[in-house]
This record gives structure tokens, sequence and C-alpha cells, in this order.
């Protein structure tokens, strides 16, 4: 089946660490972007890239990095920079036509909590 | 930019009563306009999707949506609340970059189904 798998599931950092969150779609689409969900905040966007070796910086990047190395996976880094990782991240991905975007398809999310 | 406004960050209905989840946009060019539902811990899923080609939606579920421009709105309604309805409820719509930078999502609303 085609779609979005982003694991590990549940992800707890320690403070201080880098951890490191997949996501790989076999969709064959160009463009893939990271979510941060905080609750009552809905989605805000942390970093997209429309296509292979070249990403831009969403509204919120700071404490972030990423990486587009293949079409299919696009692995989202929180730094130790990032005061406050604890949230579900999405990741998504969708075809891009020049009339603009049809369709976010999502993955199911990591959960990252601080301990 | 681009923003979305969901007005109720909670909406309770009884079973069988008629949903209405409403959305306004801002956009200086005609958008795409999107509904997604989230449950717990999961990602979004694709309710419907408005792309110009008919002002009445009809997703999934049920659910359907209105496009009014001159209200700047896409209001969601489903005639009769299930109690499987119960999630979140996300409208969003395609960014100022034709789409490429992602959707800008409002903050949610949570459906709540009283037996």
């Amino acid at each position: 089946d085609g779609g979005i798998t982003q694991s590990p599931k549940y992800l707890f950092r320690k403070e201080g660490q880098n951890v490191t969150l997949s996501c790989e779609q076999n969709l064959n689409h160009d463009a893939m972007y990271w979510y941060r969900q905080d609750p009552g905040q809905g989605l805000r966007l942390i970093y997209y890239s429309q296509i292979v070796n070249d990403f831009q910086k969403g509204d919120i990047a700071e404490g972030y990095s990423v990486s587009r190395e293949k079409k299919e996976s696009f692995p989202l880094t929180v730094t130790s920079a990032q005061k406050n990782p604890t949230a579900f991240y999405l990741c998504a991905s969708s075809i891009v036509l020049g009339t603009g975007l049809t369709e976010a398809f999502f993955g199911q999310g990591t959960r990252l909590t601080v301990v | 930019a681009q923003s979305v406004t969901q007005l109720g960050s909670h909406v309770s209905v009884s079973e069988g009563a008629l949903v209405l989840l409403r959305c306004n946009y801002s956009s200086s060019v005609p958008p795409y306009l999107f509904w997604y539902v989230q449950y717990p811990n999961q990602g979004l899923q694709l309710l419907l999707k408005y792309t110009s080609a008919a002002t009445l939606v009809k997703g999934i579920n049920g659910f359907e949506a209105e496009f009014k421009k001159s209200e700047t709105s896409f209001h969601l309604t489903k005639p009769s609340a299930h109690m499987s309805d119960a999630a979140e409820y996300f409208c969003a719509v395609s960014g100022s970059g034709g789409g490429a930078d992602g959707l800008t999502f409002g903050k949610g609303t949570h459906l709540i189904i009283q037996p």
C-alpha cells in the first residue's frame, strides 16, 4: 500500500540530546513537509522540501534540521537548541501542480517527550 | 500571509443532530481549501477539498462543505452526527507560494458527540 511511514511512534529525549525522526513515503511525491502540533495550536510548519537536495525553513525552524538526500526520505533532527521539543510531529507529502497543492498526505505521527 | 480561522475550539452536539464547524480564510487569490480529521494520536485524514470545480463539496463519512467566496468561508456540515464523528477537525488553505510551501492550518475544532 502506498503511504507515509513515520518512526518511531513514541520517542523520549533527554535534555541536551539530539534525536532524529524518520519519514519515508512511497507515493512518488516531490514535496515533503514537517509539522509540529501542540494542543490548541493547530499545525505549524517546520521545514519543507520541494525537490531532492533542497529544503526551506518554515515558520518555526529554529532548533530543527532536515536533509533530503532521497526523494522517498525526509528525516527531521530535533537538536539540543530546541528548548521545548515535547510535541506531536507530523510528516506529509504532496503533489504540487502549477495551480497549487492538490492534497497533502500525512503519516501517523511521532510523539516526542523530553524526560 | 494566508490565515485560517476556525470559530470554536470545542463544539458539542447530540447524536443525530446537525454538525456545523466554521472556517474562514484570508487569501488574495482563489485558494484550494481542505478539511482534515484527526483521531487521538493519529495523523490527519482528508475529509474533502475545494479546488474550484464546484462550490458544494461532498466528502467522506457524510460530510460536506460549501465554498462562499463573498463570505470567505468554507464551513463543514453533516446532517446527522454519529458517535464515531468525535475527533479533531482542521481547516486548511494552500500556501501563498502556490502550495509548494505547504498548507496553512486553523487551530482546530474538537467535536464532541453527546449520546
